[in-house]
Parts: structure tokens; sequence; C-alpha cells
């Protein structure tokens, strides 16, 4: 069965732009959530999106936006990018949650902000 | 605050050995630990999984430990292959908090044929 896939792999933008990433889960799998990986604060969670609903919040500024549709596809926004952004965004995907249940993660999304 | 850690940066082990990766976590709320497996420039893959009523899973060469008490988890990989070297994260959720993973630092293994 097709894995979760991320789109765009990798993308430049410039300070101040906007972007979005979007995310397809694993056929079935409800729950979608979102982390940014940097080497100096490691795999960190943004959000997650569960039935078209967010369900938990990471410590992230409200810049960081996100959304899931009705088929699961998901979709992150970042807002007024700062360099401090740049980053592989990685999406994740499991049937109903973490507990007793695996979670699939993407090949990711390289940001460059520049 | 760092809810979970891994502390040792880096592991070197030679092929046919046994791997040891640790963690430690400091949050009595999590029932749920993953270990994950990355390539850089690649997602995370799945390994294996322990839910707080265990304390011991095995799936082929990879066994984790749980000891709720010390609040600590171990990875073991026997026998180590050279294939295994990459960077292993634990990480950790609890049952009301959805699919939330919280993630340690991360140990680069390198195994050495």
């Amino acid at each position: 069965k097709a894995g979760v896939t991320q789109t765009p792999r990798y993308l430049i933008k410039t300070r101040g732009q906007q972007v979005t990433l979007s995310c397809s889960p694993i056929s079935g799998h409800r729950s979608v959530s979102w982390y940014q990986q940097t080497p100096g604060q490691g795999l960190q969670f943004l959000f997650e999106y569960f039935s078209e609903t967010q369900r938990n919040k990471g410590n992230f500024p409200g810049r960081f936006s996100g959304r899931q549709f009705s088929n699961s596809r998901s979709e992150m926004n970042v807002s007024t990018l700062e360099l401090g952004d740049s980053a592989l965004y990685l999406c994740a995907s499991s049937l109903m949650g973490a507990f007793g249940n695996t979670i699939y993660f993407g090949e990711g999304s390289w940001l460059t902000v520049v | 605050d760092q809810q979970v850690k891994q502390n040792s940066p880096s592991l070197s082990v030679q092929e046919g050995r046994i791997s040891i990766l640790n963690c430690d976590y400091t949050n009595s709320m999590f029932d749920y630990f993953l270990w994950y497996k990355k390539y850089p420039a690649e997602g995370p893959t799945f390994l294996i999984s322990i839910s707080s009523i265990k304390d011991k899973n095995e799936d082929g060469r990879f066994t984790v430990f749980l000891n709720k008490s010390a609040k600590h988890l171990s990875l073991h990989i026997v026998p180590s292959q050279p294939g295994d070297s990459a960077v292993y994260f634990c990480a950790a959720s609890s049952y009301n908090q959805g699919g939330k993973l919280i993630f340690g630092q991360g140990t680069e293994l390198s195994v050495k044929p």
C-alpha cells in the first residue's frame, strides 16, 4: 500500500513569503501530524489533525497553521517566513493516534528560507 | 524542558555484536513508546514500539525494554549489521495526546564491518 506522500520535496523561499506544504496520509488513516526537524532542536511536534479537527498543538507561533480535508489529506502553511524556519518538515499518519498504533512518516519537505 | 532524552549522541559497534541504545523520560504520563531509524534526508522509519503494560517487546533482531520505575527504555539490536548505521530516535506518547509524539535528540549508530 502507498505510504505517506509529501509535496513538494524541496523548495526555496524568500524571507517574508509564505509557503504551503501538502501531505497525503496512508489510505484509511485519519490522524495526520506535522513535525519540524532542525539540527539544533531535533524533531518537534507542530500539530495534529484528526477527522478535520485540530486535536493537538505544539509550541509554535501562530504563523504556523494547518488544516485537514475530508479525505484526510492535510496541508500546513507558514506565513511571513523567517530564516529560522529553514528545516525538514515531516508529516506522519496513523489510524487513530499514537497509542497502540504505528505512526508512519513521509519523506519530508525540505524548506530553505533565504 | 526535554521530556525525552537520549544522552548518547553517538555509538560505535562492531558488526555482529549487540547495539544498545538508551532513552530516558521524565513525564510519568507517557504510556507508549516507539523507536525510529532515520537516514539523512529521509523520513523516520518505524522499528518497534512498546506500551507501558509491558516490559519487553521483540521483533526479529530488535528488542525494546521498558523500566517504568526508572523511566528508562532501551533498544537492543542483535546482531548489529552495517546497514543498521543510522540515527535512532526514541519517541513517547500518552493515551490522551492522540498522535502527538515527543522525540529524543537521537543517537547516531555506526556499525563497523
